[in-house]
């Protein structure tokens, strides 16, 4: 299997802050990798997917980058409705694995 | 669009079987990866496995041994059979379309809570 790991696992941030998580693969995953966001109560969102692209209807304050091994969520300028988890995970090889999420909170 | 719901039993006891169905509306189920994922209360995100609509199935390993997925194109629905439960099994269970290599799960049920206890 894959192991997925994300740092930092909770950030505290303010609204405008520019905010970025990490996400490792143990193996190269190529551009194989999503992410999400889930807020308490809800199903995970699909936000980026291939490492890059915007699902349809994500704010474009939202940006993922990288290949192999590392990527990174970048939230540009958080609003107040991106307080919430996020999670990476990968889409080489079955089973598909998830990291363990990273909680954003306000300062 | 594309919507999905999960129904079934939320209280199983344990050593018996986990049965859950999920609905999709808005669409056919005829193409794309039909899934299962599943959510402790307060923990991360593990993936049960999936199904084609030919039926052909691929299962988490830590899983495998007591995990049955099936199809029925008719009713546009797809199903989790989970044997042998214990508490571990406790958990929020979503089903999720997609998952193809290189891309996402897109949409997700909003979930269903399966708690194991006599």
């Amino acid at each position: 299997d894959i192991q997925m790991t994300q740092s930092p696992s909770s950030l505290s941030a303010s609204v405008g802050d520019r905010v970025t998580i990490t996400c490792r693969a143990s193996q190269s995953i190529s551009s194989y990798l999503n992410w999400y966001q889930q807020k308490p109560g809800k199903a995970p969102k699909l936000l980026i997917h291939a490492a890059s692209s915007l699902q349809s209807g994500v704010p474009s304050r939202f940006s993922g980058s990288g290949s192999g091994t590392d990527s990174t969520l970048t939230i540009s300028s958080l609003q107040p409705e991106d307080f919430a988890t996020y999670y990476c995970q990968q889409s080489y090889s079955t089973p598909r694995t998830f990291g363990p999420g990273t909680k954003v909170d306000i300062k | 669009q594309v919507q999905l719901q999960e129904s079934g039993p939320g209280l199983v006891k344990p050593s018996e079987t986990l049965s859950l169905t999920c609905t999709v509306s808005g669409g056919s189920i005829s193409s794309y990866y039909w899934n299962w994922i599943r959510q402790p209360a307060g923990k991360g995100l593990e993936w049960i496995g999936r199904i084609y609509n030919s039926g052909s199935t691929n299962y988490n390993p830590s899983l495998k041994s007591r995990v049955t997925m099936s199809v029925d194109t008719s009713k546009n629905q797809f199903s989790l059979r989970l044997s042998s439960v214990t508490a571990a099994d406790t958990a929020l269970y979503y089903c999720a379309r997609g998952g193809g290599t290189g891309s996402g799960f897109d949409p997700w049920g909003q979930g269903t809570l399966v708690t194991v206890s006599s």
